[in-house]
């Protein structure tokens, strides 16, 4: 199973600071990462897919690089709504074909 | 517009089944695999397992092989989830999701509560 480690698990900080969040697979996932936004009690909202295409929607302050085994995730200016957990998740068509990250919470400092 | 919408919050005692459903719009229901995934309080998403809509063809993740039940309804463009023998951790939130190329859609969960 290819286990995806996230750091920090939280991140305090101001709006309008810029954020990087940090992804890493046991073993290479060529590009076959997406992130996501999660607020409480609701559905993952996705955001990237392909380690750095953003979906339909989400706005340009996101932005993912990456590939093989180390991805991030930025948001170049934190907004009030920008403040929930963010997950990442491989797709590489291993067993079992989807895996997730444990989440690091962005947190108003 | 992809939408799947997913049944309501259930609450069940331990030992029981819980059968949760997953109806989809606007695209082929046919096309695309439909997977279940399952988030525990404060533990990270974990796959359960998969349904092909077109053959039937299942797969599941061996922590669950013997408790759960992916189904289908081609005519009703809608997917199941059965989890049998419940216990208090599977208390969580359930979603259904498929994948469309590299896109994922998911439903909004269903909150699946286990108490005696």
């Amino acid at each position: 199973e290819i286990v995806m480690t996230q750091s920090p698990a939280t991140l305090s900080v101001s709006p309008g600071e810029r954020v990087t969040l940090s992804c890493r697979a046991s073993q290479s996932v060529r590009i076959r990462v997406a992130w996501y936004q999660q607020k409480p009690g609701q559905a993952p909202r996705l955001l990237i897919y392909g380690a750095s295409t953003r979906a339909t929607g989400i706005p340009a302050r996101f932005s993912g690089t990456g590939s093989g085994t180390e991805f991030t995730l930025t948001i170049s200016s934190l907004q009030s709504e920008d403040f929930a957990v963010y997950f990442c998740q491989q797709y590489n068509n291993n067993w079992p074909p989807w895996t997730f990250g444990q989440g690091t919470r962005v947190e108003i400092k | 517009q992809v939408h799947l919408v997913q049944s309501g919050a259930e609450v069940k005692k331990p030992g029981a089944s819980v059968k949760v459903s997953c109806k989809t719009s606007g695209y082929t229901f046919t096309s695309y695999p439909m997977h279940w995934v399952r988030q525990a309080p404060g533990e990270r998403l974990e796959w359960m397992g998969s349904i092909s809509p077109d053959n039937g063809n299942t797969e599941h993740a061996q922590k669950f092989q013997a408790r759960v039940t992916i189904t289908r309804d081609i005519s009703a463009n809608t997917a199941y989830m059965e989890l049998s023998s419940l216990r208090s951790e599977d208390t969580a939130l359930y979603f259904c999701a498929t994948q469309a190329g590299s896109i994922f859609f998911w439903g909004q969960g269903t909150l699946v509560t286990v108490s005696s």
